[in-house]
């Protein structure tokens, strides 16, 4: 199993709809998680960090973290435009404290 | 300028060929990265430096050769590199090693491309 593993999309949303992008990780991962968003041609930048079991919100964005179930999942409501790119789901190696990073799931959303 | 500088943005070179790309992170961080970026690929972590000092080589071939002069410079040199090292390689910024509680800071990359 893949350390973090995300579905590479494309996920196509609507806009003003809710966005849902989902990862899960493997016991090589720590609970410590961060969505980062990557707009073509840019770095990635930081948006959420979760380190806690349940809901974290921060405008627009919730993050989710089951710690039972070994998934992590980014919600973004009232989609727009300006929301499409490559959203990262990263965690950290318990064996060198590195972030491992997943393929990235690239969103489009359809105004 | 703030944050984590890299150039080139783009770089053509030949596989005989020697060139170098550069990181300036502007943040006042300790540690430094390289990461690869290939298509449909992971991010791939290369070199970590902590406080100028290199902890970490991430099994890296030897045509890369990192560089780090000071806690605010980091540099790649490249050397004989082959078509599959094209990529883009981002260089990142932490305030300290740990990054559980300390996330990365990345640049725009520099886009690589070996001919």
């Amino acid at each position: 199993q893949k350390e973090v593993e995300q579905n590479s999309g494309p996920l196509s949303v609507p806009e003003g709809a809710i966005a849902s992008l989902n990862c899960t990780y493997s016991d090589r991962v720590s609970q410590s998680f961060f969505w980062y968003r990557q707009y073509s041609g840019k770095s990635p930048e930081l948006i959420m960090s979760i380190y806690s079991n349940g809901d974290k919100e921060d405008g627009r964005f919730t993050a989710q973290l089951n710690k039972a179930s070994q998934y992590v999942s980014l919600l973004i409501r009232d989609s727009q435009p300006s929301d499409s790119a490559t959203y990262l789901c990263a965690g950290v190696n318990f064996g060198n404290e590195k972030l491992t990073f997943g393929t990235g799931t690239r969103l489009t959303i359809i105004p | 300028e703030t944050g984590v500088t890299q150039t080139p943005r783009h770089l053509v070179m030949g596989m005989t060929n020697k060139k170098s790309l550069k990181c300036e992170q502007h943040l006042g961080h300790n540690a430094m990265y390289w990461y690869k970026q290939s298509a449909k690929k992971p991010l791939e972590l290369m070199f970590v430096y902590s406080l100028e000092e290199r902890v970490e080589n991430n099994s890296v071939p030897s045509r890369f050769s990192p560089e780090c002069p000071n806690s605010s410079h980091l540099f790649l040199h490249l050397h004989t590199l082959q078509p599959e090292d094209s990529a883009l390689y981002l260089c990142a910024s932490s305030p300290s090693q740990g990054v559980r509680n300390s996330p990365l800071h990345f640049g725009n990359g520099t886009r690589l491309t070996v001919t």
